[in-house]
């Protein structure tokens, strides 16, 4: 199995709901990401995942509130955001926790925050 | 802050053309990566290069990197409508544990 899947597909929410978004692999992968995409504009990292810890917190705002339950499982908890947190949300996975290898990306979330 | 800057960042082609696209990058890198992403959809691996290699081929796909100008290229050659999508350039920096992707070049491929 070499995908990686996100529920759900698309989200609309609004600014004071609270929501879940979700990635698995089962490629045993021990690094897993959280990016945000604008329109027209390349993936942008979030957070890094590796061994199940969090490594990496790209200076996100605290209503974005990454999980990683186990080594299978991502989720980004999403809590009183803002219009312009509307995007794409894409997960990814990799054998190699420090970013030198392959990425699987899968295929988004799209977050519309009314 | 993006490490990859990509240009052009359009392109319009005809089916059986070939497309061109050039990523430069700033700091020194392990490895050089090229993704593609159709329409809103996830990215999907293309190819890898290594700082100690100089051009990669797959299938269509041929891959150039010279560390000294710090500059990759993507040629896809005899092109399809299917090869319509946004390529990205990814890098990775010699210390860093994260890809930072270039700005992306938009390719029609019109039939």
């Amino acid at each position: 199995d070499t995908e990686v899947t996100q529920t759900p597909k698309h989200l609309v929410m609004g600014m004071t709901n609270k929501k879940s978004l979700k990635c698995e692999q089962h490629m045993g992968h021990r690094a897993m990401y959280w990016y945000k995409q604008k329109a027209k504009k390349p993936p942008e990292l979030m957070f890094v995942y590796s061994y199940e810890k969090l490594s990496i917190n790209e200076s996100v705002p605290s209503r974005f509130s990454p999980e990683c339950p186990n080594s299978s499982l991502l989720n980004l908890h999403l809590h009183a955001l803002q219009p312009e947190d509307s995007a794409l949300y894409l997960c990814a996975s990799s054998q190699e926790e420090r970013g030198h290898g392959e990425q699987f990306f899968g295929p988004g979330t799209r977050l519309t925050v009314l | 802050s993006q490490q990859g800057e990509e240009d052009p960042q359009a392109l319009s082609i005809q089916e059986g053309e070939n497309a061109t696209m050039n990523c430069s990058y700033k700091t020194s890198i392990n490895n050089l990566q090229w993704y593609r992403q159709n329409s809103g959809r996830g990215l999907v691996h293309l190819i890898l290069i290594r700082s100690n290699e100089r051009e990669k081929h797959s299938g269509r796909l041929r891959v150039t990197l010279d560390t000294s100008k710090k500059s990759s290229s993507l040629l896809i050659t005899a092109s399809r409508a299917a090869d319509t999508a946004s390529y990205f350039c990814a890098t990775d920096g010699a210390a860093g544990n994260k890809l930072t992707f270039g700005g992306g070049t938009r390719v029609l491929v019109k039939p």
